[in-house]
């Protein structure tokens, strides 16, 4: 198994471009997320979705759309990138705590590192 | 709305001994998960050890154990016999039970010096 990858590792965008930085996980989870790492401030929530179709915003949802067409698949689109966009991002994914059992811990891909001039 | 804290952003430690990383959580719920990772240099985020908070039992993984003291909302974490390979970035993180968000401190910088 390959786990959580994320496409592409590394990323240079000029303000008001656009991109969309891919998760893919082959453990058959149900939750995917994504999350922002800067220095001092830890991990923090963009979006996650439950499955397959729906997504819902987390902590600092602004300026980020995501979409989950597939199950293995999250995709995080960045319309128009500002320099306060630059940071590393990491996708998670996970069981469903509603499993009657299980282990319900983050799966992590290796993080994109996205600098926005 | 859940909160993570770790009060200790540096921490050093000599080669063979023992440390302690501190992590304080604010909840109202009764039934939950914690988690410990290591983010090393290497940025991959690397599950330590978790522990469900219905067990009174601590949570350990060959050097690393925790204490997790509900009642004061404290959930450390113990790395017996430091290794050079320990130093990384340390972040705890909590889950409700039904939930489906982790709540991430902002981590705890460990260094091993030889």
């Amino acid at each position: 198994n390959a786990g959580v990858t994320q496409t592409p590792k590394f990323r240079v965008l000029k303000t008001g471009q656009s991109m969309t930085l891919l998760c893919a996980q082959d453990m058959n989870h149900e939750y995917m997320y994504w999350y922002r790492q800067d220095p001092g401030m830890g991990l923090r929530l963009i979006h996650y979705s439950v499955g397959e179709g729906t997504t819902a915003k987390g902590e600092v949802p602004d300026g980020y759309n995501v979409s989950r067409l597939k199950k293995q698949n999250f995709l995080l689109g960045l319309e128009s990138a500002a320099p306060s966009q630059t940071s590393v991002y990491f996708c998670a994914s996970s069981y469903s705590t509603f499993r009657t059992s299980g282990i319900y811990e983050q799966y992590f891909g290796p993080g994109t590192r996205l600098t926005v001039t | 709305a859940q909160t993570v804290t770790q009060s200790q952003p540096e921490m050093s430690v000599q080669e063979a001994e023992t440390v302690t990383l501190s992590c304080t959580y604010d909840t109202s719920e009764n039934n939950y998960y914690l988690f410990w990772y290591k983010q090393p240099p290497s940025r991959q985020m690397i599950l330590v050890i978790r522990q469900e908070a219905y067990k009174q039992q601590n949570a350990t993984e060959n050097r690393f154990s925790v204490n997790f003291q509900k009642a004061a909302k404290s959930f450390s974490l113990k790395i017996s016999d430091s290794q050079l390979g320990d130093t990384a970035m340390y972040f705890c993180a909590f889950m409700k039970q039904t939930g489906n968000q982790f709540y991430f401190g902002t981590g705890t910088s460990l260094t091993v010096i030889p």
